[in-house]
Order: C-alpha cells, then sequence, then structure tokens
C-alpha cells in the first residue's frame, strides 16, 4: 500500500536546539518526495523537494531509500519555524502530479 | 506568482443542503485537486481533474463531487451536506507532469466548512 508515515503529531524544542521530523513511506514505484509546511493563518506552501537537494530556511532532507525515509532537519530551530509540516510522496514523472500526504507534525519551538 | 483562489474563507450551512465550494487558478494549470484537512488525518484527496470535464475519485469521494467546466475552475459539491463533512477544505493546481520532476501543488487559503 502507498503511505506516508509521520510518527509524531507533536513535537516541541526549545529555541536554538536541534529539530527532526520524522517522515517514512511505503510505495512500489519510483517516488518524490516533498515537505510542505503550513505558518499560522498561511495557505499549504512546498518547503522542499529531495530532488533538488537544497537547504531552504536551514531545513535539509535526505531521502534515504534503504530506510524508506526522508526526515526533516534542522540544527538551530527558530521561534519563527513553529508550524504543522506535511511529508508527501508523488510518483516520479508522473502526468497529474497527485500527491499521498502523512497526517502532518506540528513543530512548536519555544523561546 | 500562482494564485489559487477559494472563494469563501469560512461558510455555514445546514444539514441536508446542497453545498458549492469554488476554486479558480490563474496559471492555466492543466491539474486541479479538492482536499480536505482534519487534524489527526492530515491531507485527504477528495477527487482531482487533470484537464476540462475529466476527474478522478481520490481517496474519500463518498457524499462528494465536482465539476469542471473551464479550465481554471473547479468546484466541489456536497449533494446533501452532512455534519461529518465539517472540515477545511483545500483547492490546490499543477501543471501537468512531463515526465521529469514533478511540479510542487499550490494551494489556495482553504474554506472552513460547518454543517450545522
Amino acid at each position: 500500500a502507498q503511505r506516508v508515515t509521520q510518527p509524531e503529531k507533536l513535537l516541541s524544542v526549545f529555541k536554538g536546539a536541534p529539530v527532526e521530523l520524522k517522515c517514512n513511506y511505503s510505495y512500489s514505484g519510483s517516488p518524490e518526495l516533498f515537505w510542505y509546511v503550513q505558518y499560522s493563518r498561511q495557505r499549504l506552501q512546498l518547503l522542499l523537494r529531495h530532488i533538488s537537494r537544497e537547504s531552504i530556511k536551514g531545513f535539509t532532507a535526505d531521502l534515504n531509500k534503504g530506510e524508506t525515509s526522508f526526515h526533516l532537519k534542522k540544527p538551530f530551530a527558530q521561534e519563527e519555524d513553529s508550524a504543522m509540516y506535511y511529508c508527501a510522496l508523488s510518483e516520479y514523472g508522473g502526468a497529474t502530479n497527485k500527491l499521498i500526504f502523512g497526517t502532518g507534525t506540528l513543530l512548536a519551538v519555544q523561546p | 506568482d500562482v494564485k489559487v483562489t477559494q472563494s469563501s474563507r469560512y461558510l455555514v450551512k445546514r444539514t441536508g443542503e446542497k453545498v458549492f465550494l469554488e476554486c479558480v487558478q490563474d496559471m492555466d494549470h492543466e491539474n486541479m485537486f479538492w482536499y480536505r484537512q482534519d487534524p489527526g488525518l492530515g491531507l485527504r484527496l477528495i477527487y482531482f481533474s487533470y484537464d476540462v470535464k475529466m476527474k478522478e475519485k481520490g481517496d474519500i469521494p463518498e457524499g462528494y463531487s465536482v465539476s469542471r467546466e473551464k479550465k481554471e475552475r473547479f468546484s466541489l459539491i456536497l449533494e446533501s451536506a452532512s455534519t461529518n463533512q465539517t472540515s477545511m477544505y483545500l483547492c490546490a493546481s499543477t501543471p501537468q507532469g512531463l515526465g521529469v520532476s514533478n511540479q510542487p501543488q499550490h494551494f489556495g487559503d482553504g474554506t472552513r466548512l460547518s454543517i450545522l
């Protein structure tokens, strides 16, 4: 079955602490993985995608095909990182760009 | 910048009413999607459309239908609203994939629908 699992509903850290938001997937084809973020009172937006291999707002994520994981990491959390984060996957090269979303993790960065 | 506009931010309707949620995008995207967003359940795909008058069921289509008469507009219809359809509804669009890296989805602000 095609599935994205985010085991943590809530992750609370202090400002300056490292952050790791976990994401595991189950997919039979060739997946493309994404992280989407929703800040308070803002629309859902793309944060980063595995194929870009870039750091956005200090966040990175590496696709580990052996462990079927795509964890989101940041070495030093900031209060403005507080948001809901969704991991999602799509079939690479698919015509519809249809996404399968995880259940989301709420990141709360305490001052 | 891609603009996906949902007609209402908040909507209150009564059980049994027929409800229309409208979504318009301005980037000539082929693909459009309707999701519902519920705490603890994430985003679940209701329907999507890959061209005018073309549609496919998502994971939770029961109780919903859609209409895509024009490329820029994708409507979600609750045929007979029920209280368990109280939720946040998100519309998204993306261009057609071309066999290469997927294009990200662009989302609207959402419509918070309450069914009383």
